[in-house]
Formats: structure tokens, C-alpha cells, sequence
């Protein structure tokens, strides 16, 4: 299956600065990135993701970037706000080998400070 | 209302006895997963079902059995071969095995071992 590596695995940022999480992926064949969010004791939830023909991808205050050649994909937290405060996973998946064993990151947990 | 469904919230389970997890979902999903999250760790996988009647084992499957006799249910038994049980469980599905998809969780399941 796809080895995924997240960093940094914790994160303190003051509220209404930037956080970058990082995801790092080994299967050549990923197409599919995405982020779940995964607040305290709750279920992880999707919150943006990205396919591999496209490099950036917005909403509101979040971003994803791919850089497929490098095989690492980012997400971007703007004007960070304490409900951003959760456990974010990556997810990378394709149509590759072992594709069908769904395999996420361990995870960043940020802590937004007010 | 359509969605993943978990029970019981919480499994409370005396050592020495295997306690099933139950997983339902209508979302006409071909692809299920069950997880294992210890306080602060990440998702790690247990077993995944791509179609009926066939599973597979996922990186900690030692002391879990599975079953998927139909497409909308993916039940997890913990039995008393797993050494330490006591987790979170979040069962998931996507639409196709890792490819390409969103994976949507139920709200889990929290057993503990008495």
C-alpha cells in the first residue's frame, strides 16, 4: 500500500496566522489528494482535496498544492480562527497497486491559540 | 437520510469475550474500511472490503474478523485474541476501493475493556 508521511505532527499558530501541513506520498500513481479535518471526539470529515491534473485548489480559507514530480501535496489554513483547532489527516489514493488499501497520514493536530 | 451508521456508541467489554461492531451504510458504496485510533495516534487500518464477500487485511488485522455478506453492512468482531482492544473504531466507506473517492466516516465507536 501507499506509504504517507505527514509533518509536522503537532502545530501552534496565533489565531489569525497562516499553518501549513505537509503530506508526502510513495505511489507514483496517486491521483487523488485529500484532507479530512477531525475535530475532538467527532467522525473525520473531507474538507478539500485534489486531483492530480490540476496544481492549487481554493476555498475560502483553505488551499491544497500538489507538486506530483516532488510527490508531496500541502495544506493551507489562512487567517486561522480557534474552530480550525482539529486533528487534519491526508489521504493520498489512485489507481495504483494496493490502491484499494486507503491508507492516511498520522495526522497533524493544530491548535489554534487566541 | 443517507450515511454510515455505527453501534453502539460506546462498547463496554468484559476481557475474555469477543463484542461485534456493527457498520451500516446506504450510500451504495462498494468499498468499506474499519479503523483503529488510540488517543492521540492516527487512523490505522484494520481490514477493507472492496465488494461483497471478499475482504481484505489491513495493517493491524491480528485479534479482528470480518464479515461482508452484503453491500451495506461490513460488522467487526474484536476477539479476545486482541491484546489490547481498548480504542476508538471508525468504520468507512467511498464509492470505489481507495480510488478516487471520498471516504465518508460514521461517528465511531468507543470500546472499552473492563
Amino acid at each position: 500500500g501507499e506509504n504517507v508521511e505527514q509533518h509536522p505532527s503537532t502545530l501552534s499558530v496565533q489565531e489569525g496566522d497562516s499553518a501549513v501541513i505537509k503530506c508526502t506520498y510513495s505511489d507514483s500513481a496517486s491521483n487523488y489528494f485529500p484532507w479530512y479535518k477531525q475535530e475532538l471526539g467527532k467522525r473525520p470529515q473531507l474538507i478539500i482535496d485534489i486531483r492530480s491534473n490540476v496544481g492549487e485548489k481554493k476555498d475560502q480559507r483553505i488551499a491544497v498544492t500538489l507538486n506530483k514530480t516532488a510527490k508531496h501535496f500541502s495544506l493551507h489554513i489562512t487567517e486561522t480562527q480557534p474552530e480550525d483547532s482539529a486533528v487534519y489527516f491526508c489521504a493520498p489514493s489512485g489507481t495504483g497497486a494496493g490502491s484499494y488499501q486507503l491508507t492516511f497520514g498520522k495526522g497533524t493536530k493544530l491548535s489554534v491559540i487566541p | 437520510d443517507g450515511g454510515i451508521t455505527q453501534s453502539p456508541k460506546y462498547l463496554f467489554r468484559k476481557e475474555g469475550q469477543n463484542v461485534t461492531l456493527s457498520c451500516e451504510q446506504n450510500l451504495n458504496h462498494d468499498a468499506m474500511y474499519w479503523y483503529r485510533q488510540d488517543p492521540g495516534q492516527g487512523l490505522r487500518l484494520i481490514y477493507y472490503s472492496q465488494i461483497v464477500n471478499d475482504f481484505q487485511k489491513g495493517d493491524i488485522a491480528e485479534g479482528y474478523s470480518v464479515s461482508r455478506e452484503k453491500k451495506e453492512s461490513f460488522p467487526l468482531t474484536v476477539t479476545s485474541a486482541q491484546k489490547n482492544p481498548t480504542a476508538f473504531y471508525l468504520c468507512a466507506s467511498s464509492m470505489h476501493g481507495g480510488t478516487n473517492t471520498e471516504a465518508f466516516f460514521g461517528q465511531g465507536t468507543r470500546l472499552t475493556v473492563v
